[in-house]
């Protein structure tokens, strides 16, 4: 699976966008981008994933660039509970389906 | 719909002790995988049940640790014996089925091997 990088940690204040970025500059055709996220002493929980096209769903946006080297994960209104570690994975969904975790960035929402 | 469950929470034991973590899945969920964050690290993948069939065990450290899924269903890791280094939080994932579906993930086990 090809590796993603992501910055080591960010702030964001409570009720502003929080945009997370990625770099993906290896993926491959058949790779779809997925977000997933820790919060403190929990499982990881999954947010959005896409292959090509922009994607919404109830907890965020994810807007992959065109070249699809690069995305975006959008959280537009963050609350303090969406302080945690946001993990990029870029995964093949075909034959071996396992996640592969990176060091994520530190979101750290601020009142 | 009950999500994925662990036991236990916690669990302490001395060097050289064993020690089984269970893993429930998600009803009708025929993926399991484990994984686990020692201290300081990632999150690392150590193996993926499909329905009671190892598909992939390639992260298992070494032959200490032994998974089980009888009858496709719950899980179980054993470690035996454990040592200082298998200390850290084991996360069970189960999924419905293969392709770009999403991992739902359980709180986890944290281990501390004394």
């Amino acid at each position: 699976d090809a590796k993603t990088t992501q910055p080591p940690s960010m702030d964001c204040a409570e009720g502003r966008a929080a945009n997370l970025p990625c770099n993906h500059s290896t993926i491959s055709g058949n790779e779809y981008v997925y977000w997933y996220r820790q919060i403190h002493s929990q499982g990881p929980q999954y947010i959005i994933h896409g292959l090509k096209n922009n994607e919404t769903n109830e907890m965020a946006s994810l807007i992959i660039t065109e070249d699809r080297k690069s995305s975006t994960l959008i959280l537009p209104h963050a609350t303090l509970r969406d302080t945690a570690v946001y993990y990029c994975i870029v995964r093949v969904v075909w034959g071996r389906n396992k996640l592969v975790f990176g060091a994520g960035t530190i979101l750290r929402v601020k009142s | 719909e009950a999500g994925v469950t662990q036991f236990p929470s916690h669990s302490v034991i001395e060097k050289g002790q064993t020690v089984t973590l269970r893993c429930d899945p998600i009803s009708g969920h025929d993926n399991l995988y484990w994984y686990r964050r020692v201290m300081g690290k990632e999150i690392k993948f150590l193996l993926h049940f499909v329905k009671e069939s190892k598909q992939d065990e390639s992260g298992m450290p070494n032959n200490r640790f032994l998974a089980e899924r009888t009858g496709g269903t719950y899980s179980t890791l054993k470690v035996q014996p454990a040592e200082l280094e298998d200390s850290g939080v084991y996360f069970c994932a189960s999924s419905q089925a293969s392709g770009p579906e999403k991992l739902f993930f359980g709180s986890g086990t944290q281990l501390s091997v004394l």
